[in-house]
């Protein structure tokens, strides 16, 4: 596709389970990055990926976050033992071109997830 | 420990006027700045950046403001557009490394008919 998509688009779970985001980033970008939005805030960095690799996992909140991402392309979110905090939206983004954000970074529409 | 901040949550502006968007930074590492324009349940659209090597980047009815003594940037809207009615996020980077970006908390402008 031409854009950053991801899946679910809604995810509703109950507290304790484990849930998986899905990004599908604009074919060809090796850079990938994963941010959250909870309500009433601004985005917060999660994760970024260079390829297959993650060399900064700095804003992952705890240990129940994890992500990993296969061939150059889509890349998966889990949350273990999902909690009420974890409730945001999720969303992914790759900058247009080899170069990082000095090339701009192209959003997808995110997974809203509630946490009951 | 907030590093970008808008500091006002709404602004509304008459149809044809200037609407104007603050936002002030503490990292004074960061040298690359990014205004993202958002709707709901749409993911952030980028709008202008400008690198801290400039004081002002123009795109059409958007200009963007850096003053780097200050740790401040602004966006201008001339003139404004009920279009341009979403939410508007600062963000902020450094250059090298991940170049994660560093967001404010967003700020709802509304453009009246």
């Amino acid at each position: 596709g031409a854009g950053v998509s991801q899946s679910p688009s809604n995810k509703v779970t109950e507290k304790g389970k484990d849930v998986e985001l899905r990004c599908d980033p604009i074919s060809g970008h090796t850079a990938l990055y994963w941010y959250r939005q909870r309500l009433g805030q601004g985005l917060e960095f999660l994760i970024y990926f260079q390829g297959n690799s993650a060399p900064d996992k700095s804003g992952l909140p705890s240990d129940r976050f994890s992500a990993e991402r296969t061939g150059e392309s889509v890349s998966t979110l889990t949350i273990q033992r999902t909690q009420q905090e974890d409730s945001a939206v999720y969303l992914c983004a790759s900058p247009k071109g080899l170069a990082l954000s000095t090339d701009t970074q192209y959003f997808g529409p995110g997974t809203r997830l509630t946490v009951l | 420990d907030q590093q970008v901040k808008q500091n006002s949550p709404s602004l509304s502006v008459q149809e044809g006027r200037i609407s104007i968007l603050n936002c002030d930074y503490t990292n004074s590492m960061f040298d690359y700045f990014l205004w993202y324009k958002k709707y709901p349940a749409e993911g952030p659209t980028f709008l202008i950046s400008i690198s801290s090597i400039k004081d002002k980047n123009e795109d059409g009815r958007f200009t963007v403001f850096l003053n780097k003594s200050a740790k401040h940037l602004s966006l201008h809207i001339v003139p404004s557009q009920p279009g341009d009615s979403a939410v508007y996020f600062c963000a902020a980077t450094t250059q090298g490394g991940s170049e994660k970006l560093v967001f404010g908390k967003g700020m709802k402008l509304t453009v009246n008919p």
